[in-house]
């Protein structure tokens, strides 16, 4: 099976920009969750959709909002960009398996923004 | 309180040799999931063991281990004969039961010394 995917893999932006980062799945994995990590504050949970639905919300602005079409696929938005928002964005993906449940992680989005 | 608790922040191995890696949890739920994770330079977080609260044994893979003390909210990590290869960052994660979100910890650094 293919793992999780994340494109793009590497964004510059500026300032005020907004920026839709994408996330595809595992095959058959119905979650998708989606972390920043910054060398400040570390690996922070953003939010997780399962079947289209946002299930689980971090504590972030709504500058950050995310979706997830039918097939898992899943995006996330951030709008008016600033600086503090420059980090590797994570997507992971998880299928329940008896009382476990795994999340597998894509290679992330580095952005940058100047 | 925080939930995921990584008290050392860098660690460091002689190859060949084995070593502990701690980290405690916070749960009042009775059904939760802790995982180990490994990052590495590259930036993608790997999958590399899980442990059920209900599981009666330590989950064990390959040269990973998980001291699972349940009564102490402990689930140490335990790389045996170490490689040079495992010089990485290494988080600890929970999950309190299917629907809820991931919470990890800071992560420990482990440089393995030829």
């Amino acid at each position: 099976k293919a793992g999780v995917t994340q494109t793009p893999r590497y964004l510059i932006k500026t300032r005020g920009q907004q920026v839709t980062l994408s996330c595809s799945p595992i095959s058959g994995h119905r979650s998708v969750s989606w972390y920043q990590q910054t060398p400040g504050q570390g690996l922070q949970f953003l939010f997780e959709y399962f079947s289209e639905t946002q299930r689980n919300k971090g504590n972030f602005p709504g500058r950050f909002s995310g979706r997830q079409f039918s097939n898992s696929r899943s995006e996330m938005n951030v709008s008016t960009l600033e600086l503090g928002d420059s980090a590797l964005y994570l997507c992971a993906s998880s299928l329940r398996q008896g009382r476990g449940e795994t999340q597998y992680f894509g290679p992330g989005t580095r952005l940058l923004v100047l | 309180a925080q939930k995921i608790t990584q008290t050392q922040p860098g660690m460091f191995v002689q190859e060949k040799e084995a070593v502990t890696l701690d980290c405690t949890y916070d749960t009042s739920d009775p059904s939760y999931g802790l995982f180990w994770y490994k990052q590495p330079s590259s930036g993608e977080m790997i999958f590399l063991i899980y442990q059920g609260s209900y599981d009666q044994q330590n989950a064990t893979e390959g040269r990973y281990s998980l001291n699972f003390q349940k009564a102490r909210k402990s689930a140490n990590l335990v790389i045996s004969a170490s490689q040079l290869g495992d010089s990485a960052m290494y988080f600890c994660a929970m999950r309190e039961g299917p629907g809820n979100q991931f919470y990890f910890g800071t992560g420990t650094s482990l440089t393995v010394i030829p």
